[in-house]
Formats: C-alpha cells, structure tokens, sequence
C-alpha cells in the first residue's frame, strides 16, 4: 500500500493558536478524508475533500487540497486543549469496485492550556 | 447516527486463549467492514476486510488462520484471535461502511486493547 507521509510528526502549541498538519500521498485520488484520534479510542472522521475541490471548510477546521503535488493541508484554528489527539489523513486505494483506506502515520498535537 | 459498536473494550488473558471481538453498527447496515491493528504512536494497519455473506479478504503478511472474520450479518463483524501469543497484544479497531466504496467516510469503533500474559 502507499501510506501517506504526514508533517510533522508532534506538534505542541498553545490554546488559541493555530495547528497546521500536512500530509503527503503517492497515487491519484478521488478523495481525501482526515480523522481525528483520542488516545486509547477509535477514529472520528472530520472532513472528506474531493478531487475537485480545493478547499473545505468545517467549523475551526479548514482542509486543502493539491492533486498537483498530491498533498493537503489540516489548519485547526483557535486551538482548545480538547484538540489534543492523534490526526490522520486517508486515502482510498484500489479500483473502483472496491476501495480501501490507508491512511498516514499521523500527526500528535498537544494544546497546552 | 453512524454508530459503531465494539466489544469488549479490554482484554486480559493467558496466553494460547481464543479472544473473540465483536464489531455492531448500531444504526446502519455496513455492507463492508474492516480490521485494523495498532501499535503505541503508530498509525493504524489493516489487517482484513469483510463483507457480508463472503469471506474476508486479508493484508498481505495477516495470517488468515490466526485471525478468524466472520461477517454473518449486515450490522455484525467479529475477529477471533485463536491461539492468542504475547506478540498478539495490541490495539485493535473495527470501521464500517456503508457502500464497497472508497467515497463514504467510515465510522469507527472504540477500540479493543489485547493484552496476551
């Protein structure tokens, strides 16, 4: 599979500021989905983008995409220390009758109060 | 909506135990369902998907006969780790979907903590 690469690997900010992760794939997409990891629990989508699109907005959440250098952004602004987790980015991979995610190695952001 | 379902959220036990962990979508039909595997600050690994009515399909290096799926039912999946070994212990998370698709989110579940003695 071509896991993606996201950047950095940790993050540690304080509230209020703003979080930016980054994520890297390999293989042409139809879509892109970031989910969101609290420790010890399962994942929560938080916003699917598609080919087309390039840019998505959900609450303090803002998603970019760039099928050029196949990558996207996650911009999480006004920070909370409930924001601690895990962040992922996924994409599918297979042909069309069926399709798996795979997702990256994640991204750790700490919000310190 | 769009809940998963997945238990038991804990295990302890002695090694060369059978561990089976089961996977409900409480308020969908989930025609494909899928097994992951994850280690301590590391991403999430498939290990199998699951459709309902046929067998899984499993990840390259996932020992099919170690891993047991059944999908019976369209809100049902379950993993038994037969013959479970210290190596076995890790975090194991089920997801759902609705359509073979790859343009639905998938919902998942809370996770289950293996730990083998």
């Amino acid at each position: 599979s071509q896991q993606g690469e996201e950047d950095p690997q940790a993050l540690s900010i304080q509230e209020g500021e703003n979080a930016t992760m980054n994520c890297s794939y390999k293989t042409s997409i139809n879509n892109l989905q970031w989910y969101r990891q609290n420790s010890g629990r399962g994942l929560v989508h938080l916003i699917l983008i598609r080919s087309n699109e390039r840019e998505k907005h959900s609450g303090r959440l803002r998603v970019t995409l760039d099928t050029s250098k196949k990558s996207s952004s996650l911009l999480i602004t006004a920070s909370r220390a409930a924001d601690t987790a895990s962040y992922f980015c996924a994409t599918p991979e297979g042909n069309t009758g069926f399709q798996k995610l795979v997702f990256g190695t994640g991204t750790r952001l700490l919000v310190s109060p | 909506g769009a809940v998963v379902s997945q238990h038991p959220s804990w295990v302890i036990c002695k090694s060369g135990t059978s561990v089976k962990i089961e996977c409900r979508s409480l308020d969908f039909q989930a025609t494909t369902m899928f097994w992951y595997r994850q280690f301590p600050k590391q991403s999430l690994m498939l290990m199998a998907t699951s459709n309902e009515g046929s067998k899984a399909t499993y990840e390259q290096g996932v020992e099919k006969d170690k891993f047991l799926i059944n999908h019976a039912s369209l809100t049902l999946s379950t993993l038994t780790v037969t013959s479970a070994h210290p190596e076995d212990s890790s975090f194991y998370i089920c997801s759902a979907r609705v359509n073979p698709f790859g343009d639905l989110p998938q919902h998942f579940g809370d996770g289950t903590r293996l730990s083998i003695l």
